[in-house]
């Protein structure tokens, strides 16, 4: 069975410092990895996604195959960063991570 | 293009309703997935649709069903409600497989169970 796993529920970091939010998960195959992200008052809609290699928004995310793990990192956090973040790996794109709530402290 | 639309945005309801909520996806998306949004629970997934035909579906009781037109557009339906089923719903459309497109959601119907 699938699993993901986002083992924070809340990330509170300063402005400008580095951030990380992890995601784990567990699949037979090669996953097709996305995360998509949650503005306050805002749709949830897609961040970037492990096949296009894209930065979006100063983000990235580098898939781990030995330690199945797809984290997604920001060198320098700003506070419009400041919402609910899903890892989403698996063939179908359907199983979604618990989120983390991340607060960029100004 | 339009956005995936919802309606009705809010609902309220007592123990032991049934409800129905309808998506209309984009145009020329023919895959509509609903999820389940809870603080304690994130996103869980429901079921999916392409064609009319539900091709995935999650690990819901069978209470929650759905179904899609020919037009591609979707509802579900909760019977029985029980208060553990107040939620925010979500659901999203992709042109063809959520496992290679892009989902985009749609604003949600947020439903209340008294």
């Amino acid at each position: 069975a699938q699993r993901v796993t986002q083992p924070e529920k809340l990330l509170s970091v300063f402005k400008g410092a580095p951030v990380e939010l992890k995601c784990n998960y567990s699949y037979s195959g090669s996953p097709e990895l996305f995360w998509y992200v949650q503005y306050s008052r805002q749709r949830l809609q897609l961040l970037l996604r492990h096949i296009s290699r894209e930065s979006i928004k100063g983000f990235t995310a580098d898939l781990n195959k030995g330690e199945t793990s797809f984290h997604l990192k920001k060198p320098f956090a700003q506070e419009e960063d400041s919402a609910m973040y899903y890892c989403c790996p698996g063939a179908n794109n359907l199983f979604f991570g618990t989120g983390t709530r991340l607060t960029v402290i100004p | 293009k339009a956005g995936v639309t919802q309606t009705p945005r809010y609902l309220i309801k007592t123990r032991g309703q049934q409800v129905t909520l309808s998506c209309s996806p984009i145009s020329g998306h023919r895959s509509v997935s609903w999820y389940q949004q809870t603080p304690g629970q994130g996103l869980q997934f429901l079921f999916e649709y392409f064609s009319e035909t539900q091709r995935n579906k999650g690990n819901f009781p069978g209470r929650f069903s759905g179904r899609q037109f020919s037009n591609s557009r979707s509802e579900m339906n909760v019977s029985t409600l029980e208060l553990g089923d107040s939620a925010l719903y979500l659901c999203a459309s992709c042109p063809d497989s959520p496992g290679t497109d892009t989902q985009y959601f749609g604003p949600g119907t947020r439903l209340t169970v008294l």
